[in-house]
């Protein structure tokens, strides 16, 4: 099936900074999206990309669906306390059957004060 | 504002014990999925429905069982718990129609554990 590589799992940085985390996929997706779950809490959507090529902002957070659809990245600028949670990425294929979606493995972020 | 809701939010279970995970959503979505998260393995999807009477297997389907008589409520069955069932369970819902780009809206989970 299809799978999606994540990383990195996990990361601590200071507030303030910039981080950035990725989704490589060994299969080609028409949809790329960023997840982003709050402690205790389902995920909730922050971006979602339709076109390779795409770069797409919201507000600190900025996305791009890879040229070659099988990969994208998340970048969020200037960190501060709330984006504390887990990040992940999803595709969606309208292959076939498969209109859910495969997610990837998650990000952990913790933000230092 | 009710959106996608789950129940119970926390079980405890014995081994061989049975339960039902109730999902139910507001949004007239005929998108339905169940996906379990356990630690490092990201979001596994169990069972989906696109629609009422519909439903079909996902990456991780064996000791589940799902029904969708009603295009709001889309529930899990445990027939018989094991200690690896013991998970977070989130149940989503997304608009399937012409256009659909996969979003899904996600329930706040249920925690389960298998004793």
């Amino acid at each position: 099936g299809q799978q999606l590589n994540q990383s990195p799992q996990s990361m601590f940085i200071q507030e303030g900074e910039d981080v950035s985390m990725n989704c490589t996929s060994s299969s080609i997706f028409n949809t790329w999206l960023w997840y982003k779950q709050d402690p205790g809490e389902g995920p909730v959507l922050l971006i979602a990309l339709y076109k390779a090529g795409e770069l797409t902002s919201n507000g600190r957070l900025t996305a791009q669906f890879g040229i070659t659809r099988k990969d994208s990245f998340l970048n969020i600028s200037a960190s501060i306390p709330s984006d504390v949670g887990i990040y992940f990425c999803a595709g969606h294929s309208s292959a076939g059957s498969a209109r859910q979606l495969t997610f990837g493995s998650g990000t952990q972020l913790t933000v230092l004060p | 504002n009710a959106g996608v809701t789950q129940t119970p939010k926390f079980q405890v279970l014995k081994t061989g014990q049975s339960m039902t995970l109730q999902c139910a959503q507001d949004m007239n979505h005929e998108y339905m999925s169940w996906y379990r998260q356990d630690p490092g393995m990201g979001l596994r999807l169990i069972h989906y429905s696109v629609g009422a009477g519909i439903t079909d297997q996902g990456e991780v389907p064996n000791g589940y069982n799902v029904s969708r008589s009603t295009t709001e409520d889309f529930p899990l069955r445990l027939l018989s718990a094991a200690p690896s069932q013991t998970s977070v369970y989130f149940c989503a819902s997304s608009y399937a129609g012409p256009g659909n780009t996969g979003e899904l809206f996600f329930g706040e989970g249920s925690r389960l554990t298998v004793l």
